[in-house]
């Protein structure tokens, strides 16, 4: 079973931000959260990860609260291309990649 | 794009029958991952590998063994296909063993 719970679906309008919310709460000290997406039905693409600290790169931010039991993906200018399926993932073992159903997000003219 | 490749794209086939999914990388990556998607999941890891010829399971790999003996390729062997692994097998490399993975753009496998 995935270690975090998403909402199903989300809607955003293009242009603004999108907010996704992860909850995992039983995060251990040295478990990463992670972000992939998938769009329709190609391989997933990554997005970013951390571990405690808020992370930014060219894609997304992240932001982790201090007792790391849930996180936010934020994409700051929601294009009509973001749509797809969005997967927070928290992983602290090489076999430990649980995917979950994921956020089904939906950017809207 | 990472340089990664799934062969063959598609492929159906008669139950019992063994199958040959390959995953060839020219990243020079020591990590390769072998997953599979059905319908409404996520994605579940079958099984792994950590360099030439060091291999192992994930969360799904009952019916299924892998081999890798040279670095850009990892194979993934159904020895008696069945219904129930018809799904779309996606193949991941990785530098480190916690940077981002690359994913191939997938197998979709039918089983009859």
């Amino acid at each position: 079973d995935a270690k975090t719970t998403q909402p199903p679906s989300m809607d955003c309008a293009e242009g603004r931000a999108a907010n996704l919310p992860c909850n995992h709460s039983t995060i251990s000290g040295n478990e990463y959260v992670y972000w992939y997406r998938q769009i329709h039905s190609q391989g997933p693409q990554y997005i970013i990860h951390g571990l405690k600290n808020n992370e930014t790169n060219e894609m997304a931010s992240l932001i982790i609260t201090e007792d790391r039991k849930s996180s936010t993906l934020i994409l700051p200018h929601a294009t009509l291309r973001d749509t797809a399926v969005y997967y927070c993932i928290v992983r602290g073992a090489l076999n430990d990649m649980r995917f979950g159903a994921g956020t089904r997000l939906t950017v809207k003219p | 794009d990472a340089g990664i490749t799934q062969s063959p794209r598609h492929k159906v086939t008669e139950t019992g029958t063994p199958v040959t999914l390959r995953c060839h990388q020219t990243e020079n990556h020591r990590y390769m991952y072998w997953y599979r998607q059905d319908p409404g999941h996520g994605l579940r890891l079958i099984h792994y590998s950590y360099g030439v010829k060091d291999t192992d399971k994930g969360e799904v790999s009952d019916g299924y063994s892998v081999s890798r003996s040279k670095t850009e390729d990892f194979l993934l062997t159904l020895e008696s296909a069945t219904s129930s692994q018809t799904s779309v097998y996606f193949c991941a490399i990785s530098e480190s063993a916690f940077n981002e993975q690359f994913f191939g753009p997938g197998t979709r496998l039918t089983v009859l």
